[in-house]
């Protein structure tokens, strides 16, 4: 079964700063890939996905993740946070029918 | 708003008493899916719809839970003799295809 890992638990920057978040799935082959994010009181939210092609993907919001698949990785970027891109970010994966999310990465934005 | 739709937001129960949540998925959405998340986790998945049929059902799904979608449409999810190590989020979740769209979640609460 795949198994996903988030590096960060917390992030705090300041407005401005350039953001990754580190997301490593366990296995290989085809995957399908996620980031959701949930801001405070809200549902999670689909930021973008990965399925095949170009593996620079662009999402809502600025954001942009890139799939390397030699490393199993899927690292969520923006090169400029806002303090409203204060949230909780979860990385998934798919396997079978369900999502395998990481324990999420809480980043604070200072103003 | 024609999101997925959870009730009730909030539930407190004291040990041993019976809960039961509902989730009204989107409105073309054939497969439903619930999760639970606890603190400081992402989202672990419990069960999988489609249409009525449930079609997988996780390890985490104890004999005390069990959750139905009678026409398809909505899902409830029961939790009998409720423990306190039960207390958790309780998402849900629905899709046409591969990406799933989040319910805001039931947080249940057990004294």
């Amino acid at each position: 079964a795949q198994s996903v890992s988030q590096h960060n638990h917390h992030v705090i920057l300041s407005e401005a700063a350039s953001l990754e978040l580190g997301c490593n799935y366990s296995y290989g082959g085809t995957v399908n890939l996620f980031w959701y994010v949930q801001y405070p009181g809200q549902h999670l939210q689909l930021l973008l996905k990965y399925f095949s092609g170009d593996p620079l993907v662009k999402g809502i919001k600025g954001f942009e993740a890139e799939f390397i698949k030699s490393k199993f990785s899927f690292n969520l970027r923006k090169p400029s946070v806002q303090w409203s891109d204060t949230a909780e970010y979860f990385c998934a994966v798919r396997d079978g029918n369900k999502l395998v999310f990481g324990a999420g990465t809480i980043l604070r934005v200072k103003s | 708003d024609t999101g997925v739709s959870q009730d009730p937001r909030h539930k407190i129960t004291k040990r041993g008493q019976n809960v039961t949540f509902r989730c009204d998925p989107i409105s073309e959405h054939n497969r439903l899916y619930w999760y639970r998340q606890t603190l400081g986790q992402g989202p672990e998945f419990l069960t999988y719809f489609q249409n009525e049929a449930q079609l997988e059902k996780s390890r985490l799904l104890s004999d005390r839970f069990s959750a139905e979608r009678p026409k398809g449409s909505f899902s409830t999810l029961e939790i009998q003799r409720t423990e306190q190590g039960d207390s958790a989020m309780y998402l849900c979740a629905s899709s046409f295809g591969v990406v799933q769209y989040f319910g805001a979640g039931t947080r249940l609460s057990v004294l």
